[in-house]
């Protein structure tokens, strides 16, 4: 089975510009979840779609979004981009909503300058 | 506020033993994960532990106290290829994960 996938792997954007980065998960999972990674603050939760609706959601600000397909593939979108937003987004996608053991992809890593 | 804490590094000897502690304040708790983080990669699944006590794993163990919101993961018979960054991460009531910053893990041979 293949694993999590994400595109892009590396993106540079400049500030107040919009980004959308892809996940698609193993095939059979529904649960994809969305955490931003940034060495001071470590790994912060973003949210977490299934079947195509969002559980739940972290502190984030209005401007980072996102969607899940019926496909069970998701997309985030960060619009207005600020110096901040620089991290490593990663995607984890499980079998289903609260499963134990979620499998992370590679992550998408997006400089703001 | 969802607080979860874990030292920031620690060094050990190959072949030796070594406990990672993770201390959490959450709203609720619905399980504890540890992962595994080498340095530029993604972090894979080490263990969960939603009753007090010890899950073992071939060389890791984790262990939970609910009433204390403490845990530990303890390696055994270190590796170099043990060196990375473990991650505590807690479920809460409403099923968002909450990571700690992580520890980062030096083996000396």
């Amino acid at each position: 089975k293949a694993g999590v996938t994400q595109t892009p792997r590396y993106l540079i954007k400049t500030r107040g510009q919009q980004v959308t980065l892809s996940c698609s998960p193993i095939s059979g999972h529904r649960s994809v979840s969305w955490y931003q990674q940034t060495p001071g603050q470590g790994l912060q939760f973003l949210f977490e779609y299934f079947s195509e609706t969002q559980r739940n959601k972290g502190n984030f600000p209005g401007r980072f979004s996102g969607r899940q397909f019926s496909n069970s593939r998701s997309e985030m979108n960060v619009s207005t981009l600020e110096l901040g937003d620089s991290a490593l987004y990663l995607c984890a996608s499980s079998e289903g909503q609260g499963q134990n053991e979620q499998f992370f992809g590679p992550g998408t890593r997006l400089t703001v300058l | 506020g969802q607080n979860i804490d874990q030292p920031t590094e620690m060094t050990a000897t190959e072949g030796a033993i070594v406990q990672i502690n993770c201390t959490y304040q959450t709203s609720g708790f619905n399980g504890l994960f540890w992962y595994q983080q080498h340095a530029g990669e993604a972090p894979t699944f080490l263990s969960y532990n939603v009753l007090d006590g010890l899950e073992e794993k071939g060389r890791f163990s984790s262990f939970l106290s609910r009433s204390k919101g403490y845990s530990y993961l303890l390696l055994k018979e270190l590796q170099m290829k043990d060196s990375a960054s473990y991650l505590c991460a807690v479920r809460d009531r409403d099923d968002k994960i909450i990571f700690g910053k992580g520890t980062r893990l030096h083996i000396l041979p």
